[in-house]
């Protein structure tokens, strides 16, 4: 049973517009949550975090917001660039360090 | 400074083989992690050591697959008398001590190949 939901396997976004990208979960314990990146032929990379603690937090063109009553949370990159394209994986923290639970991902393609 | 280097990149094994997947972590990486993606999933924890010790095994299936971490050199995942359901990619992550889990460097990832 899916904890962590990402409900749009694929996303295609024009240049220079936003990109959305949204990811719910089940359990109102979870507190800690993370969006990775992931390029083909790559491991997964660290992108942003956000605590239960918070509803918002910004790192340059990357937003993470989290409504923590709808147990959802949403990656917004604005402007979206060609280079974003790359596969964005919802994930949280579950117990012990380094025991994350992802979702299945969202493959995000940014048109030039 | 080189990253998490995992190796092979690629493994392909018979029914009934053993499989050993290597991981280097990152220089000054005391704590491993490996998790699997199967075919259109999300990555799945499997098993974070450290140095000699197991500390949380809880993705780990009960049968034919093991992990360690030795003193000297790379943290290994062995699955024995692979199936085809084991085909997938396994994915190393280091991090330094005590590091929280914005620290995790993820290696490129062996993708095993079961036929």
């Amino acid at each position: 049973d899916q904890q962590v939901k990402q409900n749009s396997p694929s996303l295609s976004v024009q240049e220079g517009r936003i990109s959305i990208l949204n990811c719910d979960y089940t359990n109102s314990m979870f507190d800690y949550f993370l969006w990775y990146k992931k390029y083909p032929a790559e491991g997964p990379t660290f992108l942003i975090s956000i605590s239960s603690i918070k509803d918002k937090n910004e790192d340059g063109r990357f937003t993470v917001f989290l409504n923590k009553s709808a147990k959802h949370l949403s990656l917004h990159i604005v402007p979206s660039q060609p280079g974003d394209s790359a596969v964005y994986f919802c994930a949280v923290e579950r117990g012990s360090q380094g025991n994350l639970i992802f979702g299945k991902g969202t493959k995000l393609s940014v048109k030039p | 400074n080189a990253g998490v280097m995992q190796n092979p990149r690629h493994l392909v094994r018979r029914r009934g083989q053993e499989a050993r997947l290597r991981c280097s972590p990152m220089k000054g990486h005391s704590h491993v992690y490996w998790y699997r993606q199967l075919p259109e999933e999300g990555l799945k924890f499997m098993v974070y050591l450290q140095k000699e010790n197991i500390i949380d095994e809880s993705g780990m299936p009960k049968e034919r697959f093991s992990a360690e971490f030795p003193k000297e050199g790379p943290s290994i995942l062995r699955i024995q008398q692979v199936v085809r359901g084991d085909s997938a990619a396994y994915f190393c992550a280091s991090s330094p001590q005590q590091a929280n889990n914005e620290k995790l460097f993820f290696g490129s990832g062996t993708q095993l190949s079961v036929l």
